[in-house]
């Protein structure tokens, strides 16, 4: 399997731009997560998806923010408008709690500059 | 509500000394998995060991070992005779999944190593 992918690995946007990150879970994963890293707020939950259902949205920052998963092997997060405090790297990871016994697999992350 | 807390946010060692990382959880859960991540400079996330709350046993795996101690909810990390290659941010974190099969994962803010030659 090819692992978790993300695209892009780099993106850099001005301010006010709309952002779009892909995830490819692992196939057979039904679990996906974005996260956010910080240096200050080291890695954050921004939503969990279950079985292509959001179940925890709690950390998505504002209604800037949005994420779907239009189906098991693709998930989006989306930022309109951005803003320079969005720069971070985001990670996507997959899982199956029963399969994986919980472990995560990591995509290599989009680093985002917001100017 | 769960909790990971990593009291060093930075650690730096000489080259083949020893070092430990704490990591601390709260969780109401009787069942959970607890997680050890390493995160080199080249920026992706590497699964190193995972735990589950009914096995106590430490583990040693080459240079890395894990202290698991329920009664202190601590899960450290050892890292024995340490090289350059070990520096990285080290991630703890703490995984509980519900009747429903929904996962709630909760990771520590992170430790950063740096091994110096």
């Amino acid at each position: 399997d090819a692992g978790v992918i993300q695209s892009p690995r780099h993106e850099v946007t001005e301010m006010g731009q709309e952002v779009t990150l892909r995830c490819k879970p692992i196939s057979g994963h039904n679990s996906l997560f974005w996260y956010r890293q910080t240096m200050m707020r080291g890695l954050e939950l921004l939503i969990y998806f279950n079985n292509n259902v959001p179940i925890d949205d709690s950390g998505m920052p504002e209604d800037r923010f949005s994420a779907k998963m239009p189906n098991a092997s693709f998930s989006t997060l989306k930022i309109q408008p951005s803003e320079p405090r969005d720069s971070a790297v985001y990670f996507c990871a997959s899982s199956h709690f029963r399969t994986e016994n919980e472990k995560l697999f990591f995509g290599s992350g989009t680093q985002l500059s917001v100017l | 509500a769960q909790k990971v807390t990593q009291a060093q946010t930075e650690i730096s060692v000489v080259e083949k000394e020893d070092v430990t990382l704490d990591c601390v959880y709260e969780t109401r859960d009787t069942t959970y998995y607890l997680f050890w991540y390493k995160q080199p400079p080249s920026g992706e996330l590497v699964f190193l060991i995972r735990r589950n709350s009914f096995d106590e046993q430490n583990e040693i795996s080459g240079r890395y070992s894990w202290n698991f101690q329920k009664s202190t909810s601590s899960f450290n990390f050892t890292i024995t005779a340490s090289q350059v290659v070990d520096s990285a941010v080290y991630f703890c974190a703490l995984s509980v999944t519900n009747s429903g099969g929904y996962q709630k994962v909760t990771f520590g803010i992170g430790t950063k190593l740096q091994v110096i030659p």
